[in-house]
Parts: structure tokens; C-alpha cells; sequence
């Protein structure tokens, strides 16, 4: 079954800085990659998802880039401000389907 | 859009109990609902697929006789935890997607469970 590694496992930024959280999966076939925003005692929320036909996507201060290739993927956060302070997770999946989750970045930002 | 309301927030009672904690897509129709149990500081495991209609599917090492899931409508998934015990205290989270491939997973904002 896939397999999905997630790093840093925390991150501390300075307010304006930028985060950037990484995540490898292992199943060539996973063709779904969300990224997942969880603040402490709430469900996780989607912030931005890419599919395997694009490499980079962007929205606002998100972006997330996929290399097929080395299957990997990346979340950028530019200009982080401290209520982007949470745990963020990665997940990959076929079509949307069962998401396999990596372990989750508990990033905080410093004011 | 795509709004998941989980209900209850938490719930604690005493062991031997049995939870029902329900899952509602509010503004959408949910072909397929997800459950997953999550564990402090660490990520969400998936519990059992949930389609509506039919039998729920269990992922590995999942009691399918612990963990009961109806799925009765397009808007609707129960998850019960049957004779609860310590063990079972956790936060549990249940997603859902619109109808049709390739939709984001939305989650509700999760149920704890607390046996004493």
C-alpha cells in the first residue's frame, strides 16, 4: 500500500518568513496530493490540493510543487503570519480516493 | 461549500457503553464517507470506508463488530463504538466527498471520546 513520509516534523518560522514542509510517498500510481491545516481540537481543513497533471499550484500565500518523478511534494507558505500556527499534513491518494496521511508538521510562527 | 458536521464534539460516559457519533454533509451528497481515529500528536488513521447503501469497508486490524457504520443516505454516516472501554478513547474524525471522482475529502471537526 502507499506509503507517505512527512518532514520537518516541527517547524519554527519568524512572522514573515517562509515555511516549507516536504513529503515523499511511495505508489507511482497515487495520482492526488492534498495538503491538510489542523488546529488543536478541530478536524483537519483543506487548504490546497494538487493533481499529477500539474507540477506547481498556487494560492495566495500557498503554493505546492510535485515532482512525479522522485514522488515527492512540497508546501510553501510565503510571508507566514501567526495564525498559519498549526499542524499540517500531507496525504496522497488514487483519484481521490482512500488518502493516506504522512505524520503530520507542527508549525509554529514566531511574532 | 462542502460543509462536514460531526456530532457529538465529545462525548465522555462509562466503559461498557456503546457511542453513536453521526456525520452530516450539509450541502452536499456524499456517495462516500471516511472515518478515522487519531491519536494525540499523531496523524489520522483510516478506520473504514463508508458507502451509502452498502456494507462499510474495514481497513486492516479494524473490529468490524467494535466499530459499526451505517451509511442509510446521501448525507448521513453513523459510526458506533459497541461496549466501550478505555482503549477505545480517542478523537475520532469522519470525512466525506461530493459525488463524483476526484473531490476533496472535507472533514468534520471530530468527536472525543473519553471512557473512564
Amino acid at each position: 500500500g502507499e506509503n507517505v513520509e512527512q518532514h520537518p516534523s516541527t517547524l519554527s518560522v519568524q512572522e514573515g518568513d517562509s515555511a516549507v514542509i516536504k513529503c515523499t510517498y511511495s505508489d507511482s500510481a497515487s495520482n492526488y496530493f492534498p495538503w491538510y491545516k489542523q488546529e488543536l481540537g478541530k478536524g483537519p481543513q483543506l487548504i490546497i490540493d494538487i493533481r499529477s497533471n500539474v507540477g506547481e499550484k498556487k494560492d495566495q500565500r500557498i503554493a505546492v510543487t510535485l515532482n512525479k518523478t522522485a514522488k515527492h511534494f512540497s508546501l510553501h507558505i510565503t510571508e507566514t503570519q501567526p495564525e498559519d500556527s498549526a499542524v499540517y499534513f500531507c496525504a496522497a491518494s488514487l483519484s481521490g480516493d482512500k488518502l493516506t496521511f504522512g505524520t503530520g508538521t507542527r508549525l509554529a510562527v514566531r511574532p | 461549500g462542502a460543509v462536514v458536521s460531526q456530532h457529538p464534539s465529545r462525548v465522555i460516559c462509562k466503559s461498557g457503553t456503546s457511542v453513536k457519533i453521526e456525520c452530516r454533509s450539509l450541502d452536499f451528497q456524499a456517495t462516500t464517507m471516511f472515518w478515522y481515529r487519531q491519536f494525540p500528536k499523531q496523524s489520522l488513521m483510516l478506520m473504514a470506508t463508508s458507502n451509502e447503501g452498502s456494507k462499510a469497508t474495514y481497513e486492516q486490524g479494524v473490529e468490524k463488530d467494535k466499530f459499526l457504520i451505517n451509511h442509510a443516505s446521501l448525507t448521513l454516516s453513523t459510526l458506533t463504538v459497541t461496549s466501550a472501554h478505555p482503549e477505545d478513547s480517542s478523537f475520532y474524525i469522519c470525512s466525506a466527498s461530493d459525488r463524483g471522482s476526484n473531490q476533496p475529502q472535507h472533514f468534520g471537526d471530530g468527536t472525543r471520546l473519553s471512557i473512564l
